[in-house]
């Protein structure tokens, strides 16, 4: 598609549930970025991915955070045992890389609410 | 290590008046410097980008970047702003092909 798509668009779960977060990229892009955007400004970084591979995760609490991108399936964000912290809009980036040009394309972004 | 820091969380003017939001850059590499307007409960647009080539960058909607090496700065200007600009608007940098390091926003309110 030519947009990056994101599922559900709000998700509510109890503290101690599990969340799984979905984004379909642009096609043709090969990397995905998942950011983490708290009290409507502070954006965080939780990690990228080069096709299926993971290429940057230094921003994942790996405790409870995982990710995967599959071939021909949506990426997805999983976060086991929700806290009241993880409450926040999760938003799903793409780009292809293209020398000197980096732009990420944002998905419409999944409002978490933790209970 | 890379930071982008926004001057104001929040900035107001009047309609027709001069918009001017204010970012700076740390950065060890050549940046690539994009701003990003983030309407109510919507994702981020891209306003415009900074990636070689000339320093001063137009994007959508009236907007215009300048690049500033020296000063590491890349600040944000409309010549008149309208009622439909309120928004935050996120400063960011990057480095091919990692993550976008993003600013911590700036309100921009439009008084009528």
């Amino acid at each position: 598609g030519e947009e990056v798509a994101q599922t559900p668009k709000h998700l509510v779960r109890g503290e101690g549930q599990k969340a799984k977060l979905y984004c379909a990229p642009i096609k043709g892009h090969s990397y995905v970025f998942w950011y983490q955007q708290v009290l409507k400004n502070e954006f965080k970084f939780l990690i990228s991915f080069q096709n299926e591979n993971v290429f940057d995760e230094t921003g994942m609490p790996k405790e409870r955070f995982s990710a995967k991108c599959l071939p021909n399936s949506p990426c997805s964000l999983e976060i086991q045992a929700t806290k009241l912290e993880d409450s926040a809009v999760y938003f799903c980036a793409s780009s292809h890389r293209v020398p000197g040009d980096n732009e990420q394309f944002f998905g419409p972004g999944t409002r978490l609410t933790v209970l | 290590a890379q930071s982008v820091t926004q001057l104001g969380s929040h900035v107001s003017v009047s309609e027709g008046a001069l918009v001017l939001l204010r970012c700076n850059y740390s950065s060890s590499v050549p940046p690539y410097l994009f701003w990003y307007v983030q309407y109510p409960n919507q994702g981020l647009q891209l306003l415009l980008k900074y990636t070689t080539g000339a320093t001063l960058v137009k994007g959508i909607n009236g907007f215009e970047a300048e690049f500033k090496k020296s000063e590491t700065s890349f600040h944000l200007t409309k010549p008149s702003a309208h009622m439909s600009d309120a928004a935050e608007y996120f400063c960011a940098v990057s480095f091919i092909p990692s993550k976008i390091i993003f600013g911590s926003g700036t309100r921009l309110s439009i008084r009528p």
